[in-house]
């Protein structure tokens, strides 16, 4: 069983490039989940995916936004960076949306912006 | 919005000695998830709490709903230094079911 992969594992831009973060879901998951970890912080729900469609996004402003692919797979897509986007992203898949499907989450994706 | 609230930030004990972090929610839950997150990992899904009052263990570890579906505890028994990082509360609310993150208690655990 393949686990969560994230991609790039690190990341270091300037304020207001553009960035994409990519997620590939574990095998038989077919919702993703995304979400921002700033340091010291617990994580910040961004969005959900279910079946290539958003289930849910949190308080995060238009700039945020995603994909989900035919294979489960996601994008997290973030333009006109600012300095305060400096997290860890985090993305987890889940079996389904239900409450009975716990998070499985990636390594995650440390961007800094600078 | 749910709002979720974990105490203490910060936990020093001794190998050994008994730990406990609280988690509390603005609004009444559904269900609730603990997660462990080890210095520079990525958070580990622990076991899921739904009805009122329900106590669950795992070996050294037990886990507790409130009765009004408001609050949680985690209780480590003889704390090792395996047990070192961040545990996190996730509480998940009728219709949406996407998890609430608190912000979670760091548990330091000197040999």
């Amino acid at each position: 069983e393949t686990g969560v992969t994230q991609s790039p594992t690190h990341l270091i831009k300037t304020r207001g490039q553009q960035v994409t973060l990519r997620c590939s879901s574990q095998s038989g998951h077919n919702t993703v989940s995304w979400y921002q970890q700033a340091l010291g912080q617990g994580p910040q729900f961004i969005f959900q995916y279910y079946r290539e469609e958003e289930n849910g996004r949190g308080n995060f402003p238009p700039r945020f936004s995603g994909l989900q692919f035919p294979n489960y797979s996601s994008e997290l897509n973030v333009n006109a960076l600012e300095l305060d986007d400096s997290a860890l992203y985090l993305c987890a898949s889940s079996a389904d949306r239900g409450p009975n499907s716990p998070l499985h989450f990636g390594n995650g994706t440390r961007l800094t912006v600078t | 919005g749910q709002q979720v609230m974990q105490i203490p930030q910060y936990q020093h004990v001794q190998e050994g000695e008994d730990f406990t972090t609280y988690c509390n929610s603005s609004t009444t839950l559904s269900n609730i998830q603990w997660y462990k997150q080890r210095p520079g990992g990525h958070p580990v899904f622990l076991i899921q709490l739904v009805k009122s009052g329900e106590v669950k263990k795992q070996k050294r570890l037990t886990f507790q709903f409130g009765e009004a579906k408001k609050n949680s505890s985690l209780h480590i028994t003889a704390t090792q230094t395996t047990d070192v990082g961040t545990y996190f509360c996730a509480g998940l609310t009728g219709g949406s079911y996407i998890p609430t993150f608190g912000r979670g208690t760091s548990l330091i655990v000197h040999p």
